[in-house]
């Protein structure tokens, strides 16, 4: 079965420094998502793509967080620098159309200390 | 992955029982709805999805039902076995990218 990808599993980092997240959306997929989830918020949703543009980030801090595509293989999340309040699992998704089923990774479960 | 909020609702039942999941979802324009699957450490998992001209659709095991006037979504699994211990979320969206989803439910169960 075609799956999303996510690197690493697992992130334990000191605050301050910089945690760069990958995935790797399912062939032939051109929208990509990013999602956070944590015990109080539940799923939400950071930023997507749709052929490589980013289309929404109105869920992303600005400040601290850039999402990128740098081809259709590839996306990234970067946080920098990181704070404990960042600690979550950060899910990436892809898909086609709208309407049509959003398919997950395994997630990257991220600790700051 | 992590499991949503602290008083996650829980349905326990018997292994071999159907089980009934329930979600009351917020927009009443929404046209999209999907049920997902995520058990522990891993990412939510697509079961099955239904659009709004529909108020019934069945899968393997699964059946999703709509009912637009109560806003009301429902996940019956039938024959529920030990691998459907998960936490269960139901996601609506109205023409769009953007999956709202709701809170979930854990479903235990025990031989």
């Amino acid at each position: 079965d075609a799956r999303v990808t996510q690197t690493p599993r697992h992130k334990v980092t000191e605050m301050g420094q910089e945690v760069t997240m990958r995935c790797q959306p399912i062939l032939g997929h051109n929208t990509v998502f990013w999602y956070r989830q944590t015990m109080m918020q539940g799923l939400e949703l950071l930023a997507y793509f749709r052929n490589r543009a980013p289309l929404d980030d109105s869920g992303m801090p600005k400040d601290r967080f850039s999402a990128e595509m740098p081809d259709a293989t590839l996306a990234t999340l970067k946080i920098q620098p990181s704070e404990p309040r960042d600690s979550a699992v950060y899910f990436c998704a892809s898909g086609t159309d709208s309407n049509q089923p959003q398919h997950f990774g395994d997630g990257t479960r991220l600790s700051i200390l | 992955g992590e499991n949503v909020g602290l008083h996650l609702p829980t349905l326990s039942v018997q292994e071999g029982d159907n089980s009934i999941i329930n979600c009351a979802y917020s927009n009443s324009a929404s046209d999209y709805f999907i049920w997902y699957k995520q058990e522990s450490g891993k990412g939510p998992q697509f079961i099955i999805d239904i659009r709004s001209n529909m108020d019934k659709r069945q899968g393997q095991r699964v059946t999703v039902l709509l009912n637009k006037t109560v806003k009301h979504l429902s996940l019956q699994i039938a024959a529920t076995q030990p691998g459907d211990s998960a936490v269960y979320f139901c996601a609506e969206t109205l023409n769009t990218d953007k999956l709202i989803f709701g809170t979930g439910t854990r479903l235990q169960v025990f031989p």
